[in-house]
């Protein structure tokens, strides 16, 4: 059974730091794709950002140069490094596994964690 | 980036009903469209890849067509566990973008 667990939300001033973890299981981690998405309050998705497993990343605008990605394969583990947080990036936070149909852009969110909250205010 | 556009932003409908859910990108996406299911205090979980393949485990009661610029993704007859928000959402490019959600109610 595939299971993901978010962990390190919080509170966080305007301007701090946190740091994501999703600890994956059930499946062979290195061989996919590990995505974050996030839910602000009320409101849609938002993608965040995406690792491949040969640890290429991507980043929506929004963060791009504050949140950096990575993975532990050792760990099963995929990380969330959030710098410079402002209050918009308030949301839960959900990491994803990918799954995939065809090669390059067939691919969907196919197992998701049950999310952590991260809240900017001071 | 692609925008998605989904219609309606909401819908009441009762249960036995026919529900048809739209979804149009701001340009050709082939069939790079997915949908997913989100009910209150839950994660996403989807219901349609690559336009109109079921994922396993989901009721066949739900469909999806559609290529290009005008997807739909159909309830065939409502269930009450089915009420809940819909979203579309594109792999044709980075970023990935999602539609803004369908909340489907009880009428």
């Amino acid at each position: 059974e595939v299971q993901l667990l978010e962990s390190g939300g919080g509170l966080v001033q305007p301007g701090g730091s946190l740091r994501l973890s999703c600890a994956a299981s059930g499946f062979s981690f290195s061989s996919y794709a590990m995505s974050w998405v996030r839910q602000a309050p009320g409101k849609g998705l938002e993608w965040v950002s995406v690792i491949s497993s040969g640890g290429t990343t991507y980043y929506a605008d929004s963060v791009k140069g504050r949140f950096t990605i990575s993975r532990d394969n050792s760990k099963n583990t995929v990380y969330l490094q959030m710098n410079s947080l402002r209050a918009e990036d308030t949301a839960v936070y959900y990491c994803a596994k990918e799954g995939w149909w065809e090669v390059l852009m067939g691919n969907y969110f196919e197992y998701w964690g049950q999310g952590t909250l991260v809240t900017v205010s001071s | 980036d692609i925008q998605m556009t989904q219609s309606p932003s909401s819908l009441s409908a009762s249960v036995g009903d026919r529900v048809t859910i739209t979804c149009r990108p701001s340009q050709s996406i082939s069939k790079y469209l997915n949908w997913y299911q989100q009910k209150p205090g839950r994660a996403p979980k989807v219901l349609i890849y690559a336009a109109s393949s079921l994922q396993s485990g989901v009721p066949s009661r739900f469909s999806g067509s559609g290529s290009g610029t005008d997807f739909t993704l159909t309830i065939s007859s409502l269930q009450p566990e089915d009420f809940a928000t819909y979203y579309c959402q594109q792999s044709y490019s980075t970023p990935r973008t999602f539609g803004q959600g369908t909340k489907l109610e009880i009428k």
